[in-house]
């Protein structure tokens, strides 16, 4: 079983906000990042820690963290925003990384 | 750019052992870890372990100790993975993902990824 929890599915209608959430003992020590994954594609980091917003990525992408949940918030959902996200961050010891269990996004 | 260019399909059969390689290019090799990550069929992603090409040294999840090995090959910025005894559960897509840190806030991630290694296991 996944360190990291998240909820299965979330919808949002097109051009709203929606936020995905991650929870696990280890986000009260170390930040996460949020992975986009589209059918048949390798996965593309969004966000990482407090305020990393790699290079390319459209700046209604954004990710915050509060006590041991963080968050992913898309501001204003396109279309193509519609994929699988996942969580990921160091485990307890901080030693190895964990992925959590993927959100299936339905714009 | 930044590329990591993985190798191609593999079929293996129960019990044997598979490599997959990750040629790195445009960056310092040396300067960031290599993670391998697996997703089975229909399911999440799954981490493996990571490796450092710096030192060489490696470090397998829980999981997946005393069958998997990752090594890295800084003439040619190439990072390897083998794991063996494999069984029907190991099908999957196999990513190396090379590591990313952000020093002001002591945040990490994984910013770009090979393009996935299918490794079918049948027999």
């Amino acid at each position: 079983s996944s360190e990291l929890t998240q909820d299965p599915a979330v919808s949002v209608a097109l051009g709203q906000t929606v936020t995905i959430t991650c929870q696990g003992a280890s986000l009260t020590k170390y930040y996460a990042g949020w992975y986009q994954q589209k059918p048949g594609q390798a996965p593309v980091l969004v966000w990482y820690g407090r305020k990393n917003r790699p290079s390319g990525i459209p700046d209604r992408f954004s990710g915050s963290s509060s006590g041991n949940t963080a968050s992913l918030t898309i501001t204003g959902a396109q279309a193509e925003d519609e994929a699988d996200y996942y969580c990921s961050s160091r485990d307890s010891s901080g030693y190895h990384r964990v992925f959590g269990g993927g959100t299936k996004l339905t714009v | 750019q930044v590329h990591l260019v993985q190798s191609g399909a593999e079929l293996k059969r129960p019990g044997a052992s598979v490599k997959v390689s990750c040629k790195t290019s445009n960056y310092t090799f040396t300067d960031y870890y290599i993670h391998w990550v697996r997703q089975a069929p229909g399911q999440g992603l799954e981490w493996m372990g990571w490796s450092n090409p710096h030192s060489g040294d490696a470090g397998p999840g829980q999981k997946f100790q005393g069958r998997l090995t990752m090594t890295t090959d800084t003439s040619i910025s190439t990072a390897y993975m083998v794991l063996s005894s494999l069984t029907s559960d190991d099908t999957a897509i196999y990513y190396c993902a090379k590591d990313t840190y952000s020093w002001s806030d002591q945040a990490d991630g994984f910013d770009l990824w090979g393009q996935g290694t299918l490794v079918s296991v049948s027999s």
